[in-house]
């Protein structure tokens, strides 16, 4: 099984429904994070969290929530989708040392129709 | 604030020749510096990563990258490129304070011609 799982892993939903995309990690690490990835845009920084009781907001949380649910289960929120945030998201974890290694989960592709 | 810039979208080598992928960074200190490979339908793998010491640093599948100061510059580079290659890669570079914030390139997309 991966380190890092993503559920699910692609999604098609429509303007306006609430979505919720699952991430869980067998890595015992503190940190997780969402990220969002678009073509010719590299990948944005959504949402971290460094414990349960840590949450920060990246640079592109607007439209987003998150909630960390238990050290391995970090699940990302649209409330109600729109089509531009149609993309390919994905939950990272790493240890609490400075510059650790991101490891990544396989993705989530959603498209909002 | 941090950036970085891959200044080539697509870049297509023939198998066996040799690759170098760009990087530019902007940062106010020695920042830390990181190469990402994402094959089709994967997450993110590590490459390499450079945090001090030596400026030549090597990492998995026979890459290899160069940290240059004076040029702000972190590329990578592999002498022989094999069909498996053919992926995308990242180049990050994370920045102090109480949050290490990692921040991605565009993207680079080898394609690998036989």
């Amino acid at each position: 099984d991966a380190d890092v799982t993503q559920t699910p892993r692609n999604r098609i939903t429509k303007t306006g429904k609430r979505i919720m995309l699952e991430c869980s990690q067998t890595k015992g690490h503190d940190r997780m994070y969402w990220y969002r990835q678009d073509p010719g845009l590299g990948l944005r920084l959504i949402y971290y969290s460094f414990d349960v009781k840590d949450i920060n907001k990246g640079e592109i949380s607007d439209g987003y929530s998150v909630s960390r649910q238990a050290q391995a289960k970090f699940s990302l929120s649209l409330e109600s989708a729109i089509p531009n945030q149609t993309a390919l998201y994905f939950c990272a974890t790493s240890d609490s040392q400075w510059g650790g290694e991101l490891f990544f989960g396989e993705g989530s592709r959603l498209t909002v129709l | 604030a941090q950036s970085v810039t891959q200044p080539d979208i697509h870049i297509t080598v023939s198998e066996g020749a040799s690759l170098e992928l760009r990087c530019n960074y902007s940062y106010g200190a020695t920042p830390y510096l990181f190469w990402y490979v994402q094959s089709p339908g994967q997450g993110l793998q590590l490459l390499l990563k450079y945090f001090s010491g030596d400026t030549l640093v090597q990492g998995i599948k026979g890459f290899e990258a160069e940290f240059k100061r004076s040029q702000s510059s972190f590329n990578l580079r592999k002498p022989s490129v094999h069909w498996s290659d053919a992926a995308e890669y990242f180049c990050a570079v994370g920045a102090g304070g109480g949050y290490q914030k990692v921040t991605f390139g565009t993207g680079t997309k080898l394609q690998v011609i036989p």
